[in-house]
């Protein structure tokens, strides 16, 4: 079964810092790899996805993810730190119902904080 | 602009109460989704749709029930409220296609059981 592991359940950067979330992957099969951003008392939103093409993928907000194979990794980054980047992200891979139905597995977020 | 709503932003019911919370998406998506989130585990599936009065169970469904008379509404039942059952539930929406397909998102609704 495919499963998603984020290191880190909190984060913390000045303004202005690089930010690195980490997510690592298993899976059996070529994945589909997803990160989402939960801003405060919202729902999900997409920021990035990878689906076998560019591995080097380049999201909204100035965020992007590399897919790194050999490492099964998917870590998103962001030059330089925002105070609106404050939120809980979310890395998730694709896995397939029986029957051929899409569903995504969600690894547990990380909590951003972003400090003056 | 793509748009999943939910019926309530905040919910407080009575445990053995029955409940129901409702999503609506104008997209005209196929597959729609129920996730409950809860601190330090993510999201995770508590049923699915894929067509109208169609459904499959995710990985958490003890405890609920789900409906779907028509394409747009998804509906999420918890026949009798437990207080195990307070988080935040997600509904969400996709177009039927390629594994690839990203899912849209509801705001959410927080609900407790007291």
């Amino acid at each position: 079964a495919q499963s998603v592991t984020q290191l880190g359940s909190h984060v913390s950067v000045s303004e202005g810092a690089l930010v690195l979330l980490r997510c690592n992957y298993s899976s059996s099969v070529p994945p589909y790899l997803f990160w989402y951003v939960q801003y405060p008392n919202q729902g999900l939103q997409l920021l990035l996805k990878y689906t076998s093409a560019a591995t080097l993928v380049k999201g909204i907000n100035g965020f992007e993810a590399e897919f790194k194979k050999s490492e099964t990794s998917f870590h998103l980054t962001k030059p330089s730190a925002h105070m609106r980047d404050a939120a809980e992200y979310f890395c998730a891979v694709s896995d397939r119902f029986s029957g051929g139905y899409n569903k995504l597995i969600f690894g547990a977020g990380t909590r951003l904080a972003v400090h003056p | 602009d793509v748009k999943v709503t939910q019926s309530s932003r905040y919910l407080v019911k009575r445990t053995g109460e029955k409940v129901f919370l409702e999503c609506v998406q104008d997209m005209d998506h196929e597959n729609m989704f129920w996730y409950r989130q809860d601190p330090g585990l993510g999201l995770r599936l508590i049923y699915f749709s894929y067509d109208v009065k169609m459904k499959e169970k995710g990985d958490i469904p003890e405890g609920y029930s789900v409906s779907r008379e028509k394409k747009e509404r998804f509906s999420l039942i918890l026949e009798s409220a437990s207080t195990n059952q307070t988080s935040m539930y997600l509904c969400a929406s996709s177009p039927s296609g390629p594994i690839s397909t990203m899912q849209y998102f509801g705001p959410g609704t927080r609900l407790t059981v007291t």
